[in-house]
């Protein structure tokens, strides 16, 4: 079946630095891949995606690129803000049915402190 | 333009009583996914569903557990009896249409509701 494995966390930064949380995948065909964000007391929200091999996914300085060779989809940031605190999720998508079953890692969760 | 809306937000229940999650999509959804965060695990798919229809309960346990999404109203998510091992993070999120099979389309969560059976 379907899953992902994420670098364990917590992940403490400071201010600037540079962030890699890693991920990968084991999946039948070739499914999309995900990265979910969720701050404090708030719902996941997507923070960026790509849907086939080669693609890069990127919003608010946050950067992955899908890897079929690694079955991998890391996330970079070049310079992290204390306000990037937050909960980070790896997820694929379920290619045989018509619903989203989404499958996540267990998150990784990040501190950024001045 | 409120996002998904769930409660209540924390629930505490004792074995064998029931409890009841609610989740209103967002203005213009009409589907919905309830995910399940057990403790140090990921977020794990249970139920989806559209107006008055369950289209996929694979991740459903077979016992205890059920959905509905009415005509008119939130999605509600109903344990009955619950046990130790329900407590979890339970998640809904939904979409303004299907999500076909390449995933590809966004789905909206709500910030969840944590349940903790004594």
């Amino acid at each position: 079946g379907n899953s992902v494995t994420q670098m364990e966390g917590p992940v403490t930064l400071s201010e600037e630095a540079f962030l890699t949380i890693n991920c990968t995948y084991t999946a039948t065909g070739y499914p999309s891949l995900f990265w979910y964000v969720q701050y404090p007391g708030e719902g996941l929200q997507l923070l960026l995606k790509a849907t086939k091999a080669d693609d890069k996914g990127s919003n608010k300085g946050f950067e992955a690129t899908y890897r079929k060779e690694t079955t991998s989809f890391h996330l970079e940031k070049g310079s992290v803000q204390v306000s990037d605190s937050a909960v980070y999720f790896c997820a694929l998508s379920d290619l045989t049915g018509t619903a989203s079953k989404l499958t996540f890692g267990t998150g990784t969760r990040l501190q950024v402190t001045l | 333009n409120a996002g998904v809306m769930q409660n209540p937000r924390h629930l505490v229940r004792r074995r064998g009583q029931e409890a009841r999650l609610r989740c209103s999509p967002m203005k213009g959804h009409s589907h919905v996914y309830w995910y399940r965060q057990l403790p140090e695990e990921g977020l794990k798919f249970m139920v989806y569903l559209q107006k008055e229809n369950i289209i996929d309960e694979s991740g459903m346990p077979k016992e205890r557990f059920s959905a509905e999404f009415p005509k008119e109203g939130p999605s509600i998510l109903r344990i009955q009896q619950v046990v130790r091992g329900d407590s979890a993070a339970y998640f809904c999120a939904s979409s303004p249409q299907g999500q076909g099979k390449s995933g590809a389309n966004v789905l909206t969560f709500g910030a969840g509701s944590r349940l903790t059976v004594l």
